[in-house]
């Protein structure tokens, strides 16, 4: 299966609530991101996390990082209406030579 | 500052025929290319990336190909396009921080 799994699949909430997404991967990594999709546009850039970093915040965002699990998660306080979009992990992978590897995302709808 | 430009933005094309996308940045030198293909409410697949000009490396099997015939230029190809072709394809270009992506090309093949 593909580097860079998501979980959940789906994820619906009130606005006002927080979301929390979860991403596993097999192999070692350089770094792992986090990116934005709304509904037929291209992806969004949201936060990197290096290797040897454990939590990295941007705004409403809150990314972590395990590497002895090998997973992340990235959270949204205080979530919008306008948050809402699928979300993809990414991860770059030692020996890949910079070549990111997409899970399958997860589908967050925030009801207002 | 760098921007990534991708056109068309949708394109429908019946089976059989050629196909050609064409991806091009501004505002930087020698950038690592990707084309990526997603398909309807899934991740995406990397297709190929250039390291520089001329150098391409498939990710998998297809019926497409790429080229780079200038440093800022990707273009994604295929001489007969397959139904299994359809699909959102995304150019991007990464760097120290990340990646940067196009808008992409809704492919429709009929």
């Amino acid at each position: 299966s593909q580097q860079g799994e998501e979980d959940p699949q789906a994820l619906s909430i009130q606005e006002g609530e927080n979301a929390t997404m979860n991403c596993s991967y097999k192999t070692s990594i350089n770094n792992l991101q986090w990116y934005r999709q709304n509904s037929g546009r291209g992806l969004v850039h949201l936060i990197l996390i290096r290797s040897n970093e454990r939590e990295k915040h941007s705004g409403r965002l809150r990314v972590t990082l395990d590497t002895s699990k090998k997973s992340s998660s990235l959270l949204i306080t205080a979530s919008r209406a306008a948050d809402t979009a699928s979300y993809f992990c990414a991860t770059d992978v030692k020996t890949s030579g910079s070549r990111l590897t997409f899970g399958e995302g997860t589908q967050l709808t925030v009801n207002p | 500052s760098q921007t990534i430009h991708q056109w068309p933005a949708t394109l429908v094309q019946p089976v059989g025929s050629p196909l050609s996308l064409e991806c091009t940045v501004e505002g930087t030198s020698n950038p690592n290319l990707y084309w990526y293909r997603q398909a309807a409410g899934r991740g995406l697949q990397l297709l190929f990336y250039s390291v520089g000009i001329g150098q391409i490396s498939s990710e998998v099997p297809q019926n497409l190909s790429a080229s780079r015939p200038q440093d800022r230029q990707f273009i994604l190809s295929s001489k007969k396009l397959l139904l299994s072709d359809s699909g959102f394809y995304l150019c991007a270009w990464s760097y120290a921080r990340g990646v940067f992506f196009g808008s992409g090309t809704q492919l429709s093949v009929l």
